[in-house]
């Protein structure tokens, strides 16, 4: 059974820094491109950042570019985003989501039950 | 960045009752969209990928449609358990953009 648990959300300071992590099983993690998506409180989806298979390549979206930065450790079956800078407007539930591909088609096929990151004074 | 428009932005429909959510592409994105369920405290699932495949385990009353700019996810025979979000997304380019979402509320 696959399955992704998050960790590392909190209440942080703005211009304060967290990690974020996604523990894997269930499959072949190295295998897989990972991605973290978020949702502010009663707002929609946001895609935030993916990492390919072995790490690379890695994407980020505009609004967290130069401050969040994701990884993995494939020997841990872990996925990281490392978030620098916080603003107000990072606050969100940030979910891990493990990508499949079938017939060529891409999609996030499991996520994990989120971690809640608070951007605060 | 491609912005993808869901309409509506909510629904008030009765079981059994056919739903039709549309979703478009401010560019095209040939068929490279998946539709995503969310109900209250609960992750995202996937129902659809690649516009009109139905992913292993969702129910086939639900079903994708729509290739280029404009998609549409339909719901044939709304159960209880079908009240819900819905949200499209695109995956041909980064960054992967989401609809606003379409709320399915109990009429």
């Amino acid at each position: 059974e696959v399955q992704l648990l998050e960790s590392g959300g909190g209440l942080v300071q703005p211009g304060g820094s967290l990690r974020l992590s996604c523990a894997a099983s269930g499959f072949t993690f190295s295998n897989y491109a990972m991605s973290w998506v978020r949702q502010a409180p009663g707002k929609g989806l946001e895609w935030v950042s993916a990492i390919g298979g072995a790490g690379a390549p890695t994407f980020y979206a505009v609004s967290v570019q130069g401050r969040f930065t994701i990884s993995r450790d494939d020997s841990k079956n872990t996925l990281y985003l490392q978030m620098n800078s916080l603003r107000a407007e990072d606050t969100a539930l940030y979910y891990c989501a493990k990508h499949q591909r079938t017939s060529g088609m891409p999609y996030f096929d499991y996520w994990g039950q989120g971690t809640l990151v608070t951007v605060s004074s | 960045d491609i912005q993808m428009t869901q309409s509506p932005s909510s629904l008030s429909a009765s079981v059994g009752d056919t739903v039709t959510i549309t979703c478009r592409a401010s560019q095209s994105v040939i068929s490279y969209l998946n539709w995503y369920q969310q109900k209250p405290g609960k992750a995202p699932k996937v129902l659809i990928y690649g516009a009109s495949n139905l992913q292993s385990g969702a129910p086939s009353r639900f079903s994708g449609s729509g290739s280029g700019t404009d998609f549409t996810l339909t719901i044939s025979s709304l159960q209880p358990e079908d009240f819900a979000t819905y949200y499209c997304q695109q995956i041909r380019n980064t960054p992967w953009t989401f609809g606003q979402g379409t709320k399915v509320e109990s009429k």
